[in-house]
């Protein structure tokens, strides 16, 4: 069964500061990927995704994150935090057995102080 | 804006009452699920529907029903609440394929 796996329920990092957050996730075959964000009493929102096309991907607000399958990670990087960026992050895989399903992570928590 | 509408917002349940959760979109995706949030365990499908007329079930349903009469509505019903039913509940909705999902603002529900 496919699983993902955040380490690191809170990070805290400093403002302009590199943020990184990781995601590993278990399946026999390249899942599809994604990555995203909640703030405060909102839904989720999308921040970016690997759907096997290129290993570096994207996304919105300077986030990007890099499929690894040699490591089975898919890390959120942000080269400068910004004070915004506080908010709890979730990884996703989709689930191979079923039509569009995610297996989200336990999410972590992002604090950027000044 | 365009997007998925859940109602209510927030609810206090007595504990064996029966409870709908209401969730509308307006994308005309075919798929949309239900999941729950919980601290520490991230978020957890209940419910899911390929298409209008068709469910299944996710990691936890039991507890939950779900109808898929048209494409816009998939309403969640707690028939007969219990304290550990306490969450805060997502509808989401996504077109075919990979494509990645929308996600409702949610429903903070608690049982007491």
């Amino acid at each position: 069964a496919q699983s993902v796996t955040q380490l690191g329920s809170h990070v805290s990092v400093s403002e302009g500061a590199l943020v990184l957050l990781r995601c590993n996730y278990s399946s026999s075959v390249p899942p599809y990927l994604f990555w995203y964000v909640q703030y405060p009493n909102q839904g989720l929102q999308l921040l970016l995704k690997y759907t096997s096309a290129a290993t570096l991907v994207k996304g919105i607000n300077g986030f990007e994150a890099e499929f690894k399958k040699s490591e089975t990670s898919f890390h959120l990087t942000k080269p400068s935090a910004h004070m915004s960026d506080a908010a709890e992050y979730f990884c996703a895989v989709r689930y191979s057995g079923g039509y569009n399903k995610l297996i989200f992570g336990a999410g972590t928590r992002l604090a950027v102080h000044p | 804006t365009a997007g998925i509408t859940q109602a209510p917002t927030s609810q206090i349940l007595a504990a064996g009452r029966s409870m709908t959760l209401r969730c509308t979109q307006d994308m005309r995706h075919n798929a949309m699920y239900w999941y729950r949030q919980d601290l520490g365990l991230g978020l957890r499908l209940i419910h899911y529907s390929n298409t209008a007329g068709t469910t299944g079930k996710g990691e936890v349903p039991d507890g939950y029903s779900v109808s898929r009469a048209n494409t816009d509505d998939f309403p969640l019903t707690l028939a007969s609440a219990v304290p550990s039913q306490t969450s805060v509940y997502f509808c989401a909705s996504s077109e075919e394929g990979n494509q990645p999902q929308h996600f409702g603002d949610g429903t903070r529900l608690s049982i007491l």
